[in-house]
């Protein structure tokens, strides 16, 4: 019930595109959910993130939609730059507690 | 403020030497945790604390695995006796007080090697 499931492994988009990352989780006590930017060598960092009282969180070229039914949120990078050439990751959580991470999306934006 | 700092960066030992990490967190944030990733993977919860009190431990964190908080402010992780497949990046997080969420900024990790 702990596990949150990230897709696609690895995604492949032409400079200018749109970017789309999904995940689901399973325990429906979590109400944070972050997403994370690593680039090799260095630790995650923090992009965005959206609470279950909203479906949907815009921050630049960063979008996040949520469906609390479905139990399901996604990453969207709009206009994609070779510079968001990183590995991406969802995260769910409680308010003050730990973190439960997807699996991880590789993305390459070829110029 | 400087960002979660992690030392050493790097740490290669032989199996069945004791090694320790260290975090010190971002000043003034309460709460401290610490993860362990492998290649290809997300970040995995190991333990957190709030302020000197360790809260939770992950059933990942065996016998082998300590760690500590004094004083609230930096944390140490100690693994005792390792093993090869101890090999991994440990990252370090801290999150500050009374925040809506639970935003938490990483450290760059240390890389331990086990041979």
């Amino acid at each position: 019930q702990q596990q949150v499931k990230q897709s696609p492994q690895s995604l492949i988009v032409q400079k200018g595109g749109i970017s789309i990352i999904n995940c689901a989780y399973e325990n429906t006590a979590f109400d944070y959910f972050p997403w994370y930017q690593q680039f090799p060598g260095k630790g995650p960092a923090l992009l965005i993130a959206i609470r279950p009282d909203v479906s949907e969180k815009k921050e630049g070229r960063f979008t996040i939609s949520f469906n609390k039914s479905a139990k399901q949120f996604s990453l969207h990078i709009m206009d994609s730059q070779p510079g968001d050439s990183a590995t991406y990751f969802c995260a769910a959580g409680t308010s003050y507690g730990k973190l439960t991470f997807g699996q991880g999306t590789i993305l390459t934006v070829h110029p | 403020d400087t960002g979660v700092s992690q030392d050493p960066r790097h740490k290669i030992t032989k199996r069945g030497q004791n090694v320790t990490f260290r975090c010190d967190p971002i000043s003034e944030h309460n709460r401290l945790y610490w993860y362990r990733q492998t290649l290809g993977q997300g970040p995995e919860f190991l333990t957190y604390f709030q302020n000197e009190a360790q809260l939770e431990k992950s059933r990942l964190l065996s016998d082998r695995f300590s760690a500590e908080r004094p004083k609230g402010s930096f944390s140490t992780l100690e693994i005792q006796r390792t093993e090869q497949g101890d090999s991994a990046m440990y990252l370090c997080a801290s999150s500050p007080p009374f925040r809506l969420g639970n935003i938490q900024y990483f450290g760059a990790g240390t890389r331990l090697s086990v041979l």
